[in-house]
């Protein structure tokens, strides 16, 4: 496997369902992103880990539960999800966001998530 | 009013045409630019990367930024219909390696 795979690909779920999100990074990159893209509005940028520390919550419910075990895995648990919750979610992976000049982020194909 | 502009299309053209797409922005302390190419049912993969203002060409695709006017650009020539895609602006200050912002994403289509 090479770049950033996410598990599952999709997703159905009721709302009282719990469920957890996968990605892995190939890249020997220290910082891993989890993403929310819905239709017709702008990538959101939901948690950050750098070197495994979370260094943002961007005001996300605490229905989604971020875990980062270690530098190459990343993984989102979803409990008790509304429909509005619908999406594509996006990981992102990026060598180090301390170097501000040369950082760049790489995505994986995303888990297209469906709430009923 | 959104940071970043991005008009959704979609964008029409025939083969060998070339295609302009364009983002516009508020905040002036974004000196990183970006355009990010999504396939359908696929995560955006980075097509370019340019700092500050100026221009920087790869093959088929030229970058433009113009910071007095808060406006960035991405040329195609002799577009493909592989290049059919939703095209991403994405942005950034020198402070937030980690804090991108996106527009929402102009969808082309090239047409045989």
């Amino acid at each position: 496997e090479t770049g950033v795979t996410q598990t599952p690909r999709h997703l159905v779920m009721g709302m009282t369902n719990k469920k957890s999100l996968k990605c892995e990074q190939h890249l020997g990159h220290n910082a891993m992103y989890w993403y929310k893209q819905s239709a017709k509005k702008p990538l959101e940028l939901m948690f950050v880990y750098n070197f495994k520390e979370q260094t943002e919550n961007n005001s996300v419910p605490s229905r989604f539960s971020p875990e980062c075990p270690n530098s190459s895995h990343l993984f989102l648990h979803l409990h008790t999800l509304q429909p509005e919750d619908s999406a594509l979610y996006l990981c992102a992976s990026s060598q180090n966001p301390n170097s501000v000049s040369t950082d760049t982020q790489y995505f994986g194909p995303g888990t297209r998530l469906t709430v009923l | 009013q959104k940071e970043v502009e991005q008009d959704p299309g979609p964008l029409s053209v025939p083969e060998g045409a070339i295609v302009s797409l364009n983002c516009t922005y508020s905040n002036s302390a974004f000196q990183y630019f970006m355009w990010y190419r999504q396939y359908s049912r696929k995560g955006p993969e980075l097509l370019m990367y340019t700092y500050s203002s100026g221009n920087k060409e790869d093959g088929r695709f030229t970058a433009q930024v113009d910071k007095s006017s808060k406006y960035i650009s991405l040329f195609i020539r002799d577009s493909q219909p592989s290049d059919s895609a939703t095209y991403l602006c994405a942005m950034r200050s020198t402070g937030t390696a980690s804090k991108l912002t996106f527009g929402t994403g102009t969808r082309l289509q090239v047409t045989l």
